[in-house]
């Protein structure tokens, strides 16, 4: 089946990097992009941006534009999640999730990555 | 604040029927394909309707979704204690470049 499995739990001092990796099965890692998506505590969802599979092509979300990078590993059939710059309003859950296009719908998504941003 | 908007919390007793409403405007809503997403409280968000009104495999037909104008719905009949979650709409604004997503509506099952 389907599956997309995300890497553990970090915790992060302000100004550092964090990277976080989804690795796919169950289906053709080049027919699909990837999405992450990140909920804070208590909040709901924010979209971060999608990346293309096929060819590495990106949207990203206006708030994250200029410290963020979605990258893929297609010998692997793996996606990462590079935030930089933290702070503590980016401590939350990063989730990925499979995509067909940068406008489509999102499923099944990985089990979630909490990241914590604390000095 | 989100750009979509739903009502926070619905409520509604067990075998009832619940309707979830989001709100856009012609740049999201109105032009581009709404899905909706199911969010059981310690776990990762799971599709449950896409392209507007499109159930994946898996999804039992109490789960309906529809769109108009700039507004898009999703209904639950035959309400179950495990659909007590957090519901959100998604979709893509055109004039943002991004995707977004409603607020969230809580559903309790009384």
């Amino acid at each position: 089946q389907v599956q997309l499995m995300q890497s553990g739990a970090e915790v992060k001092k302000p100004g550092a990097s964090v990277t976080v990796s989804c690795k796919a099965s169950g289906y053709t890692f080049i027919s699909y992009g990837i999405i992450w998506v990140r909920q804070a505590p208590g909040q709901g969802l924010e979209w971060l941006g999608w990346i293309s599979a096929k060819n590495g092509d990106t949207y990203y979300g206006q708030k994250f534009q200029g410290r963020v990078s979605m990258t893929t590993d297609t010998s692997t059939s793996t996606a990462y999640l590079e935030l930089r710059s933290l702070t503590s309003d980016d401590t939350a859950i990063y989730y990925c999730a499979r995509s067909p296009a940068h406008l489509g719908w999102f499923d099944p998504w990985g089990q979630g990555t909490l990241v914590t941003v604390s000095s | 604040q989100s750009v979509l908007t739903h009502p926070p919390s619905v409520s509604a007793a067990p075998g009832q029927k619940v309707t979830i409403s989001c709100y856009g405007s012609t740049s999201n809503i109105g032009n581009n394909y709404v899905s909706w997403y199911q969010q059981i409280p310690g776990t990762a968000p799971k599709l449950l309707i896409y392209d507007n009104n499109q159930r994946p495999a898996g999804i039992p037909d109490r789960f309906s979704g529809s769109k108009s104008g700039t507004s898009a719905t999703l209904d639950i009949t035959g309400l179950q204690t495990g659909d007590e979650a957090d519901y959100y709409c998604g979709t893509w604004d055109s004039i943002l470049n991004t995707a977004m997503f409603g607020g969230g509506t809580k559903v309790t099952v009384l």
